[in-house]
């Protein structure tokens, strides 16, 4: 079956970094593309970016772009998003999710991140 | 602000019928597939329908549909463990960018 396991949170300071992981299993990781989606505490969910199949095309909300960058590795079925210039407004929990084309069918359990001096 | 917009709260009686809309335009619902997410007491969202598709283990008592720029999402023979938080979600064409609506907490008295 489908499984995304998250890995990487935690605390971090204001414009500190941090990478989130996202391990893949039970399907064809290279054929799909994947997304991250957060959720701030006591918020609604949050779409962070996408990254096609192959890792050629890359989509990022207006709030990210610039500061985070999506990435894969196909040869180890992993997701990643690196996370510079980080901000308070950043703290929230953070999802990866398989696409189904306009649509996410699977999500992962989600992990905290938490930025805070 | 969200770009999709859905109904903030909603309830109904066990083995009620009720119905979740989404609205949006032209650049996302009106031209694409819809996602459904449920989100129970803020654990890991599940997807319950993903344009007319059915994900394994979902039951038949969910079913969406589309009518220009708003999407629906109907619970037939409403069960307590459907109580829940729904959110929708696409692709906009104009924005370059998924979107999401604010989300509705469902109810079951």
């Amino acid at each position: 079956q489908v499984q995304l396991v998250e890995s990487g949170g935690g605390v971090v300071q204001p414009g500190g970094s941090l990478r989130l992981s996202c391990a893949a299993s039970g399907f064809t990781f290279s054929s799909f593309g994947m997304h991250w989606v957060r959720q701030a505490p006591g918020k609604g969910l949050q779409w962070v970016a996408f990254i096609r199949y192959d890792g050629a095309t890359q989509y990022y909300a207006d709030s990210v772009k610039g500061r985070f960058t999506i990435s894969r590795d196909n040869s180890n079925n992993t997701l990643y998003l690196q996370m510079n210039s980080l901000r308070a407004e950043d703290t929230a929990v953070y999802y990866c999710a398989k696409d189904a084309n306009t649509a996410m069918d699977y999500w992962g359990q989600g992990l905290l991140v938490t930025v805070s001096s | 602000q969200s770009a999709l917009t859905q109904e903030a709260s909603v309830s109904g009686t066990v083995g009620q019928k009720v119905t979740l809309s989404c609205t949006g335009n032209f650049n996302n619902i009106g031209s694409y597939a819809v996602g459904w997410y449920q989100q129970i007491s803020h654990g890991a969202p599940k997807t319950v329908m993903f344009g007319n598709s059915l994900p394994s283990g979902i039951p038949d008592r969910f079913s969406a549909s589309k009518s220009g720029t708003t999407a629906s999402l109907t619970i037939s023979g409403l069960q307590p463990e459907d109580e829940a938080d729904y959110y929708c979600s696409t692709w906009d064409y104009s924005l370059s960018a998924w979107v999401f609506g604010g989300g509705t907490k469902l109810t079951v008295l």
